[in-house]
This record gives C-alpha cells, sequence and structure tokens, in this order.
C-alpha cells in the first residue's frame, strides 16, 4: 500500500491553520497515524486511528478521514511546531514522503 | 518509565553484516509488536521489519531474505540481524514498539555502509 501525501514542503506563520493530506492507494479503514520528527530525533506519535489524539498532545492537532483518504490539521501553528510530519498506514506500515513545515 | 534503547551500528563495507539491539525497560517485548524503522540521511522514514507477540515476522521488500528481526524475552531485547549489506542500506535505524501505531521509539543508531 503506497502512501502519498502532500505537500512537501509548506511555509506558513505561527497562529495559521494548516492541513497536511496522506492518499492511500487503496482503502484502509481507519489505520494511520501521524507522527512529527525534530531534526535529530525520533519521531513522536500525534494521532492514531486517523483521528485520536495521542496522550499529551495539545489539542491543536486533530485527524480525520477514512477510507483512502486523511489529513491532519494544526489549528493555530506554534512556534514548536515547526518540524517535518509523516503519515503511516498500519495496514502494512509504510510510510508517506513526510511535510516539512517551515516559517514563512 | 516505557523505553527502548538501540546499540550496534556503526561503520561496515558492503557485503558485512551487523547485528542491532534494541533493549527495551517498562514493558515486555513479547506483549507488543515491535518494529524496526529506518531513515537514510535527509531521507524520510522507511518501515524495515516487524515482529509480532506470536513470534511471526514481516519485512520491508528491499530487505527480504537479508535482514532477520528476532527477539530475546529473557534479556527483553529485540534484534535484527542485517547480511549481505549494500551502500543504501546507510540510515539511522530505530526500534519503536507497537500494536499499529508506534507509541515508542528508541534515539536511534548508525549505520554506515561504505568501502
Amino acid at each position: 500500500i503506497q502512501m502519498t501525501q502532500s505537500p512537501s514542503t509548506l511555509s506558513a506563520s505561527v497562529g495559521d491553520r494548516v492541513n497536511i493530506t496522506c492518499r492511500a492507494s487503496e482503502n484502509i479503514s481507519m489505520w494511520v497515524a501521524w507522527y512529527q520528527q525534530k531534526p535529530g530525533r525520533a519521531p513522536k506519535l500525534l494521532i492514531y486511528r486517523a483521528s485520536t489524539l495521542e496522550t499529551g498532545v495539545p489539542s491543536r492537532f486533530s485527524g480525520s478521514g477514512s477510507g483512502a483518504e486523511f489529513t491532519l490539521t494544526i489549528s493555530g501553528l506554534q512556534p514548536d511546531d515547526f518540524s517535518t510530519y509523516y503519515c503511516q498506514q498500519y495496514n502494512s506500515y509504510s510510510f508517506g514522503q513526510g511535510t516539512k513545515v517551515d516559517i514563512k | 518509565e516505557v523505553q527502548l534503547v538501540e546499540s550496534g551500528g556503526g561503520l561496515i563495507q558492503p557485503g558485512g553484516s551487523l547485528r542491532l539491539s534494541c533493549a527495551a525497560s517498562g514493558f515486555s517485548v513479547s506483549s507488543i509488536y515491535m518494529s524496526w524503522v529506518r531513515q537514510a540521511p535527509g531521507k524520510g522514514l522507511e518501515w524495515v521489519s516487524i515482529i509480532y507477540t506470536g513470534g511471526s515476522t514481516d519485512y520491508a521488500g528491499s530487505v527480504k531474505g537479508r535482514f532477520t528481526i528476532s527477539r530475546d524475552n529473557s534479556k527483553n531485547t529485540v534484534f535484527l540481524q542485517m547480511n549481505t549489506l549494500r551502500v543504501d542500506d546507510t540510515a539511522v535505524y530505530y526500534c519503536a514498539r507497537g500494536l499499529g501505531a508506534l507509541d515508542t521509539w528508541g534515539q536511534g543508531t548508525l549505520v554506515a555502509v561504505s568501502s
């Protein structure tokens, strides 16, 4: 199963609402997770089962979608959110290509 | 506290072998799926392998037949035996746990394959 993530790069300002999309090559129900990765660090789980927020993750992060199209939304971008984000489907575990969110 | 610590990375020549270890604490590696994920320099994440609670395993096509995942329940450690290494296996290798989504990751260990 291929995961196509877009955009690859996103320029935004503090306070912006941003959306990152992943499209699966087939129906994967809700078996999608989203991760945040900062340079030199391991990824951190943000959302699982498409829309469930991991414990301790700020509520400005949300996930939506089912079937083959999924979205990660950050409502009110904070300075700590400038990172790279990955989706992952866990039918067969492949990742999207990543989206780097940088400062406009 | 749940923690994963990888070790065993290093510089190796093409065609060589290396065994990575992932020592777990705060939980039992036999009670949850354990995965290896790698990241080549400047690139994205690539899932490599998984060992399920029942002991069955699965691999990415790029490593199938060359890599073997295993675990030692008595040492609470997961291993990745990597044989016939290629230059494009160069990456930071992370171990991670999760029954689907990966909720805990180690700090990673660097494997550099070069002559």
